[in-house]
């Protein structure tokens, strides 16, 4: 079946750097995402990975895949407070149902000064 | 270009009452979705469409019905409220093929007394 896990809270202090994990069932996921949900809002794309990369990187934002473990994390450096948000992890399935995205639990990261 | 667009904001609704949560895109995507999200919850997809005229059941489609008569718009219809069924509503969209984004709409949150 497809699942997303993650874990539910993380707390960093301002200017550290913020890692987000996240596990995935299914082995034929084609592309992987993360989205950010801030108060009150819906989701916004931040960045997303093929299946076929390793890596990503995008500003502040470093996205890592070990495709073997089906483990993707999202490291943001420098982590400022309106990083303060919801991440989801997201998975494209393979096969037919490449027209859904499953999304996880979100992990609420929270940042001290 | 207003992206995706969702009504009510806000809505109260009484045990057995009715109503129709509005979702319209503008981008001519053929992807539409239903979720919903109980605080401190991921997304459950509820419904969802690949083009006019085709909806398919998400996880939880129990309670809800939808309709896709015209690319922009994917209305998701309660017909007998219930108490479980408090929660924020939210609708998106997505152009067709995979490692597309998801679009979301600001969400419409609804309680049910």
């Amino acid at each position: 079946g497809e699942d997303v896990e993650q874990s539910l809270f993380l707390s960093v202090r301002e200017g550290d750097s913020s890692v987000i994990n996240c596990t995935y069932t299914d082995s034929s996921s084609t592309y992987l995402y993360w989205y950010k949900q801030e108060p009150g809002a819906g989701l916004q794309l931040l960045t997303y990975i093929f299946s076929n990369m390793d890596m990503k990187q995008d500003q502040r934002l470093t996205v890592l895949l070990n495709k073997k473990d089906k483990h993707l994390s999202l490291r943001i450096a420098d982590t400022q407070t309106g990083d303060s948000a919801i991440y989801f992890c997201a998975e494209t399935p393979g096969g037919s149902s490449a027209s859904k995205i499953i999304f996880g639990s979100g992990t609420r990261l929270s940042i001290r000064p | 270009n207003a992206g995706v667009t969702q009504t009510p904001k806000f809505r109260i609704l009484k045990i057995g009452q009715s109503m129709t949560l509005q979702c319209t895109q503008d981008m001519n995507h053929n992807y539409m979705y239903w979720y919903r999200q109980d605080p401190g919850m991921g997304l459950k997809l509820i419904y969802y469409s690949v083009g006019a005229g085709i909806t398919d059941k998400g996880e939880v489609p129990n309670g809800y019905n939808v309709s896709r008569s015209t690319t922009e718009d994917f209305p998701l219809r309660l017909e007998l409220a219930a108490p479980s069924q408090t929660s924020v509503y939210f609708c998106a969209s997505m152009a067709s093929g995979a490692g597309n984004e998801q679009f979301f709409g600001p969400g419409t949150r609804l309680t049910v007394l």
